[in-house]
């Protein structure tokens, strides 16, 4: 499968806690880009790249939440500290520049008990 | 900021009934337009997009939507549906600009009924 990959699937994790999720893009798609999507939302933007520099952050990304993408392929999202309100699923989406598709992966869905 | 909304929250149909799920935006610039899919245990697809040219815009499974930029809308339609429609859709919108992130709807859950 060539498409988006992000590992893992699911997470549960306690409280305080901090977690890593992971993201492969499509390969030759330059941006990538991070979104939290709770329960009976939409998807909502938290941040994208543009090869390995991180372009914009939406307000949603508190001080807790970092992203990387250090080689500009892959992509880490870091929650330090989790907190309840942080359980959503997280999509990682990528394309190959403006105005095109972007192509989702099936997301990580973090579960802070 | 840009805002979406979806004014069907849950629709219930039974097969070969016609489709239209609503759509409106707010944003007074160019935008892209595009509606995803999302069927149980899945992950998001694109159904259509629309950048520019012609407002009616065809995508796969015999959707289509229509851009009026008048009215700010950008509705998903389909002629007759099939259970394997059963999923939930999404509306989405980009500015025309470096970025391209999405905004998106609050999403619309359709469920076909054999």
């Amino acid at each position: 499968d060539t498409g988006v990959s992000q590992d893992p699937r699911h997470k549960i994790t306690k409280r305080g806690q901090n977690v890593t999720f992971r993201c492969d893009p499509i390969s030759e798609h330059n941006r990538l880009y991070w979104y939290r999507q709770t329960l009976g939302q939409g998807p909502e933007f938290l941040t994208y790249f543009q090869n390995e520099a991180q372009l914009e952050k939406s307000r949603l990304l508190s001080d807790r939440f970092s992203a990387e993408r250090p080689k500009g392929s892959f992509s880490t999202l870091e929650i330090q500290r989790t907190e309840q309100g942080d359980s959503a699923m997280y999509l990682c989406a990528s394309n190959r520049g403006s105005n095109t598709e972007a192509f989702f992966g099936q997301g990580t869905r973090l579960t802070v008990v | 900021a840009q805002s979406v909304s979806q004014h069907n929250h849950h629709v219930i149909l039974s097969e070969a009934a016609s489709l239209e799920l609503g759509c409106n935006y707010s944003y007074g610039g160019t935008v892209n337009l595009f509606w995803y899919v999302q069927y149980p245990g899945q992950h998001l697809q694109l159904l259509l997009k629309y950048f520019s040219g012609d407002p009616l815009v065809k995508g796969i499974k015999g959707f289509e939507a229509e851009f009026i930029k008048s009215k700010f809308s950008f509705n998903l339609r389909k002629p007759s549906v099939q259970w394997s429609d059963t999923a939930e859709y999404f509306c989405a919108v980009s500015l025309n600009n470096a970025g391209n992130m999405l905004t998106f709807g609050g999403g619309t859950r359709l469920m076909v009924k054999p």
